[in-house]
């Protein structure tokens, strides 16, 4: 199972690009990189996934790099709104889905 | 949003009871989760399903058992609740996306627990 390593806690102003960096130094090959956020009293909510390269959506961008050990989320511009717990998690074929501790994001006026 | 329920969404209980918990989908999904999650933590996988009868453990599945006898729904059971099971469970499903098995999970709205 592939383990991942996250900081505890960020902290950020608004209007800023915040990155959230995830090491996951024994990803399998077929192994997929995928980000959640979890606000207050809910379950955690996808927001991207990749498996090489770079992915963007509408909320955010996935940076991967080509040996895969590592990933980075970019929220562009973040606010107030995205104070949040943010999990990265490596898996696939909804097999044994192991979450990490996850970061902490403190978005400040 | 996809179609999870998680019944009860409350309960307390008392050290040594039974309890189980509900986790219903109307996506027709295969994999189905267990997770826990307690103040200061992440979430923890308890047991997971791959299909109807099919189940596997996670992280922490000692004293926890599950059953899953038709795709809509996976049940959660503490035979025996202890204090140290007071926590929130999510319940989780997901399916395999496009051909080469990225997932996405969907999760409900979670239980909280209390064992006293």
């Amino acid at each position: 199972l592939a383990k991942t390593t996250q900081p505890i806690s960020m902290d950020s102003y608004e209007g800023q690009e915040v990155n959230i960096t995830c090491s996951h130094n024994n990803i399998a090959t077929n192994d997929y990189i995928t980000w959640y956020q979890q606000f207050p009293s809910q379950g955690p909510r996808f927001i991207i996934q990749g498996y090489k390269t770079k992915v963007t959506n509408e909320v955010a961008s996935l940076f991967i790099p080509a040996d895969r050990k590592s990933s980075t989320l970019s929220l562009p511009r973040v606010s107030l709104s995205d104070t949040a717990v943010y999990y990265c998690l490596v898996g696939n074929q909804g097999g044994k889905l192991i979450f990490g501790q996850g970061t902490e994001l403190s978005v400040k006026p | 949003d996809a179609g999870i329920t998680q019944s009860p969404r409350h309960k307390v209980t008392e050290t040594g009871t039974p309890v189980t918990l509900r986790c219903h989908q109307t996506e027709n999904h295969r994999y189905m989760y267990w997770y826990r999650q307690d103040p200061g933590h992440g979430l923890r996988l308890i047991h997971y399903s791959y299909g109807v009868k099919d189940t596997d453990k996670g992280e922490v599945s000692d004293g926890y058992s599950v059953s899953r006898s038709k795709t809509e729904d996976f049940l959660l059971t503490l035979e025996s609740a202890t204090s140290s099971q007071t926590s929130v469970y999510f319940c989780a499903i997901s399916e395999v996306t496009g051909l080469a098995g990225g997932v996405e999970q969907f999760f409900g709205p979670g239980t909280r627990l209390t064992v006293l």
